[in-house]
């Protein structure tokens, strides 16, 4: 039984472009959470979300984040026009139950030049 | 959900236990007490949870107090492998989802 799984496992990106941050909850999990973690910092809980619907946001940043979970297919995060601020570990929890222990991706190392 | 005080930083020998504290004083009567840990770069990765009885599985035991104002969670032998952060978290059940992680205590098992 495969876990949460992130891609990719890095990610450079030059100011200004696009990041796009994947996550596949495991098998039978219909909750995912974001999460993002900045050098020598703990998690910050960003975004929950259920099949086709984000539940709460308010750890987001207003501008330039958004997440979606389609109905098929894995979770995105997606940020746009990357500032040298969004170099983080990005990751991805899952859980079967809205209120169930999380299992975590290994994360995704965003590092903007 | 109810603040968590954490040592900073332990050590602990391997082969020994290790006794993480965590205070939670303002915990209230719906709240649970999650441990977490995350190993160097890693995802954090769930070891216990508990509302206030004691519990075990088979990586830790979870001690709370009977006023629920503290808890140990205790690796009854530590080995190298069990150098992490360790985070300590309370949460209202049905809350849903955000675990707020604190600063944890960076706990060193030495050889």
């Amino acid at each position: 039984n495969a876990g949460v799984m992130q891609n990719p496992r890095h990610l450079v990106r030059r100011r200004g472009q696009e990041a796009r941050l994947r996550c596949s909850p495991m098998k039978g999990h219909s909750h995912v959470y974001w999460y993002r973690q900045l050098p020598e910092e703990g998690l910050k809980f960003m975004v929950y979300l259920q099949k086709e619907n984000i539940i709460d946001e308010s750890g987001m940043p207003k501008e330039r984040f958004s997440a979606e979970f389609p109905k098929e297919g894995p979770s995105i995060l997606r940020i746009q026009q990357v500032v040298r601020g969004d170099s983080a570990a990005y990751f991805c929890a899952s859980s079967a139950i809205q209120d169930g222990e999380q299992y975590f991706g290994p994360g995704t190392r965003l590092t903007v030049t | 959900d109810a603040k968590t005080t954490q040592p900073p930083s332990m050590d602990c020998a391997e082969g020994r236990a290790a006794n993480l504290p965590c205070n939670h004083s303002t915990i209230s009567g719906n709240e649970y007490v999650y441990w977490y840990r995350q190993i160097h770069s890693q995802g954090p990765q769930y070891i216990i949870h508990g509302l206030k009885n004691n519990e075990t599985n088979e990586m830790a035991s979870l001690i709370i107090t009977e006023d629920r104002k503290s808890s140990t969670l205790i690796l009854p032998h530590a080995t190298l492998r069990d150098t992490a952060v360790y985070y300590c978290i309370v949460r209202v059940e049905n809350s849903g989802y955000a675990l707020n992680f604190g600063k944890g205590t960076s706990l060193l098992v030495t050889p």
